[in-house]
């Protein structure tokens, strides 16, 4: 499809468990974010990547929060020792700019529960 | 810093009655600001933006939305509500020097039927 992918849909870990996250942006897309909804709340900024350079990781919640992107289009969101707080759905979006008035096209998101 | 506040976290409407969502908006400079849409099991969808042209934004499927400096208001309406507009609607305003958007908690609309 045309749209940004996300994969899985849906994540259970066990507390202290690693987990991965993937991001397929559209392609031709420089800009990537990622995002963390908790229950109830709106989407809150993890990190930006611009092609495959990191630009802004001020939302990562702590050091056990790792993203990257090494070619510049696939990019993977990493969870060291998950805790329960971490339970949220990860989106990932992308854009064709990095203009404050570009649409970020969002994906489906990756539910993470961990238990 | 520049954030938005949702004035309704649940807005219940009649189909076929207009629709009101409420947004306003904390900035000291000229923000973007945009409405997106989360249906369950679906990625958020762009309904419409602001960037200065036109105080009156017209976005998909029948919403719109008016920027007012004076109230530092962009609320959003429909005139008439559809089954399929039950959703969770969020206002964003994408703050000037940095990367990502700020995102509202999210008015969840009910459509009674």
């Amino acid at each position: 499809g045309a749209g940004v992918s996300q994969s899985p849909r849906y994540k259970v870990a066990k507390r202290g468990q690693d987990v991965a996250l993937r991001c397929d942006p559209i392609s031709g897309h420089v800009s990537l974010f990622w995002y963390q909804q908790a229950l109830g709340q709106g989407p809150e900024f993890l990190t930006y990547f611009q092609n495959e350079a990191q630009l802004d990781k001020s939302g990562l919640p702590s050091d056990r929060f790792f993203a990257e992107r090494p070619e510049g289009s696939v990019s993977t969101l990493k969870i060291q020792r998950t805790q329960q707080e971490d339970s949220a759905v990860y989106l990932c979006a992308s854009s064709s700019n990095r203009g404050m008035n570009t649409e970020a096209f969002f994906g489906q998101g990756t539910r993470l529960t961990v238990v | 810093a520049q954030s938005v506040t949702q004035l309704d976290s649940h807005v219940s409407v009649s189909e076929g009655t207009p629709v009101l969502l409420r947004c306003n908006y904390s900035s000291s400079y000229s923000p973007s600001l945009f409405w997106y849409v989360q249906h369950p099991n679906k990625g958020l969808q762009l309904l419409l933006k602001y960037t200065s042209a036109a105080t009156l934004v017209k976005g998909i499927n029948g919403f719109e939305a008016e920027f007012k400096k004076s109230e530092t208001s962009f609320h959003l309406t429909k005139p008439s509500a559809h089954m399929s507009d039950a959703a969770e609607y969020f206002c964003v305003v994408s703050p000037q020097g940095a990367d990502g958007l700020t995102f509202g908690k999210g008015t969840h609309l009910i459509i009674q039927p």
